[in-house]
């Protein structure tokens, strides 16, 4: 079963705009891990945040915790074409490490 | 550094059939894991190794099998091909350090006719 699931499932904007997507999950957590998924590729992996972190920032991402709701959100700010992708989130469950549990995604179209 | 490398891209099976899908990472990781992706339903880990010699189930484990000789490498063998096996495998692997992240193969996109 799908520990994480990512709200909206697909997210339609325009250059410069800020997506904002999120992610609730059910059990208690090591970290959070955000990954891009651009067409016909693997993950690869964007921002890690620990269970005792709030919020983390990389570049133009941003990302928060909140342990109490068991939520996260992700904030791509001031989007481009080339952030045209689908995106996970991931939990490492304080149970059984390193079995990282990923939700269905939310696809991202950036449109000129 | 290549990587994750995942062999080969695309492959097209009978119903019945085996094959090895092959998954090699040459950054001395000692985990390791497979994921099959769905539409709509995101990644499912079907084994993972946490070093050579040791190999567990994940979620999907049924018609897979798995084995782990060497650091490197972590191939998946179906052994009897199903319609409910179409789907793209992902090949991951991650360090042992505390909170580091998985590196991603770019996947095996695999249909049984």
């Amino acid at each position: 079963s799908q520990q994480g699931e990512e709200d909206p499932q697909a997210l339609s904007i325009q250059e410069g705009e800020n997506a904002t997507m999120n992610c609730s999950y059910k059990t208690s957590i090591n970290n959070l891990q955000w990954y891009r998924q651009n067409s016909g590729r693997g993950l690869v992996h964007l921002i890690l945040i620990r269970s005792n972190e709030r919020e983390k920032h990389s570049g133009r991402l941003r990302v928060t915790l909140d342990t109490s709701k068991k939520s996260s959100s992700l904030l791509i700010t001031a989007s481009r074409a080339a952030d045209t992708a689908s995106y996970f989130c991931a939990t490492d469950d304080l149970r059984s490490w390193g079995k990282l549990q990923f939700g269905a995604g939310t696809q991202v179209v950036v449109t000129p | 550094n290549a990587g994750v490398t995942q062999t080969p891209k695309f492959q097209v099976l009978k119903t019945g059939q085996s094959m090895t899908l092959q998954c090699a990472q040459d950054m001395n990781h000692e985990y390791m894991s497979w994921y099959r992706q769905d539409p709509g339903m995101g990644l499912r880990l079907i084994h993972y190794s946490v070093g050579a010699g040791i190999t567990d189930q994940g979620e999907v484990p049924n018609g897979y099998n798995v084995s782990r000789s060497t650091t490197e490498d972590f191939p998946l063998r179906l052994l009897s091909a199903a319609p409910s096996q179409t789907s793209v495998y992902f090949c991951a692997s991650r360090s042992s350090v505390y909170n580091s992240p998985l590196h991603f193969g770019n996947g095996t996109r695999l249909t049984v006719t």
